[in-house]
């Protein structure tokens, strides 16, 4: 069975700086994807980026990158000069590349940015 | 992009009674969906796979004859929580899958208070 860890519970940041989330997979599938959402207060689900299981390429999209590194199993996401808006809980999450595409999310870190 | 709508976004019943939320890909059509349970501060946790035209696949722990899951077309999935009681308060968000690209796509929540 598939497992996501984000170890960290809980960061707070000021303003302006970086900081990363962590996630780690357990899978034996050896085609899968990893997806990063964030959840704002409102509940919905915003999704930031799906990384298939053979492209270990990091990725930079504005103030967020990825890096994924298959050896560790690990999916991290960094902001860049965090701002207020980026408040909320993020998800990383796990998906079998099959028919059916079951997504197994991770417990969640909530970042708070305090101006 | 795709979406996914749910309706409705928020509802209040009295325990006993039986609710239903609509889930409904807008712009693709979707073999598959999902429907997922949050409960506060919690992760997202899968309860059911639904498949157009065939019965719904229940994860474990998972009561089926509660949770109802009815997916009649290519765009419309719902989940009727039966004799509601206030434990099953909770949010709940589907996904739908595209029968095309197998992308998912999640819609905005439905938040179930049961008094």
């Amino acid at each position: 069975a598939q497992k996501v860890t984000q170890a960290q519970t809980e960061i707070s940041v000021v303003e302006k700086e970086d900081v990363t989330l962590d996630c780690v997979y357990e899978t034996r599938d050896t085609t899968y994807y990893l997806f990063w959402y964030k959840q704002p207060p409102s509940g919905e689900l915003v999704f930031l980026i799906r990384r298939n299981s053979f492209d270990e390429q990091n990725e930079i999209s504005g103030r967020y990158s990825w890096n994924f590194q298959k050896s560790t199993s690990s999916f991290n996401f960094t902001i860049t000069a965090s701002q207020v808006v980026d408040s909320a809980v993020y998800f990383c999450a796990f998906s079998n590349s099959g028919g059916y595409q079951k997504v197994t999310f991770g417990t969640g870190t909530k970042l708070q940015v305090i101006p | 992009g795709a979406v996914v709508s749910q309706h409705p976004s928020w509802v209040i019943c009295k325990s006993g009674t039986s609710v239903k939320i609509e889930c409904r890909s807008l712009d693709f059509q979707a073999t598959t969906m999902f429907w997922y349970r949050q409960f506060p501060k919690q992760s997202l946790m899968l309860m059911a796979t639904s498949n157009e035209g065939s019965k719904a696949t229940y994860e474990q722990g998972v009561e089926k004859d509660k949770f109802l899951i009815n997916h009649a077309s290519l765009t419309l999935s719902t989940l009727t929580v039966t004799s509601a009681h206030p434990e099953d308060s909770s949010f709940y968000i589907c996904s739908a899958q595209d029968r095309g690209s197998y992308e998912q796509y999640f819609g905005p929540g439905t938040r179930l208070t049961v008094t």
